[in-house]
């Protein structure tokens, strides 16, 4: 089945510093989304994209489907973006998540 | 509209009980997929369920069941609880079962006594 491998595994930053979260997949996937999960354990959604590039406000989200690889950017990072990210792609039915990166913002 | 909906939010059980944690789909949505999260870790594939039928199943002991009702919402059940069944349940709601995105609730927090 398909594998997903996050990097790095934690990430310690300032405020205002940039970010780039990367996700590895073993195979080809029909889905490709990214998640950022609160301290609650909801996972939000961030972005879905299978290929391409997507923005939303100070994110980002890369996919290059052919070379098995997404990237997430933050810009101007805040306090309130610390948490875990994940991502996750679907082959048959299932989503497939990496082990996430813990994302660190200090003030 | 409602996103979707997950109940209880928090659950204490004793060992060897069993456990019903319930799941409403966005309205529109007729597939619903649970995933077993433990702390540290990825949330992992437990089942998917569409238009009533078993889609998918994970890595997971028959103690383990689910199922689909005429209204897309769905139960999953677990039998004889162990400790190790501490965890978050999350459901994920999707158009359908192939490349469509999901939608999570908030989830169940289970803690096995």
């Amino acid at each position: 089945g398909i594998q997903v491998e996050q990097s790095p595994p934690d990430l310690i930053l300032q405020e205002g510093a940039n970010s780039t979260l990367r996700c590895n997949f073993s195979d080809s996937v029909n889905n490709l989304q990214w998640f950022h999960q609160n301290p609650w354990g909801q996972l939000i959604n961030l972005f879905y994209i299978p290929s391409g590039t997507k923005q939303n406000g100070r994110l980002s989200a890369t996919t290059v489907a052919t070379e098995r690889y997404s990237l997430l950017y933050i810009s101007s990072s805040q306090t309130t973006d610390s948490g875990v990210y994940f991502c996750a792609g679907k082959g048959a039915q299932k989503l497939v998540f990496g082990q996430g990166t813990r994302l660190t913002i200090n003030p | 509209d409602a996103g979707v909906t997950q109940s209880p939010t928090h659950l204490i059980k004793t060992r060897g009980q069993h456990v019903t944690l319930r799941c409403s789909p966005i309205s529109g949505h007729k597939s619903v997929s649970w995933y077993q999260q433990v702390l540290g870790q990825g949330p992992q594939f437990i089942f998917q369920y569409y238009e009533k039928e078993e889609r998918g199943r994970g890595n997971f002991p028959d103690r383990f069941s689910a199922r689909q009702f005429p209204n897309y919402s769905s139960e999953l059940n677990v039998n004889a609880l162990l400790l190790g069944d501490s965890a978050l349940y999350l459901c994920a709601s999707s158009l359908s079962p192939g490349g469509t995105e999901a939608f999570f609730g908030q989830g169940t927090r289970l803690t096995v006594v």
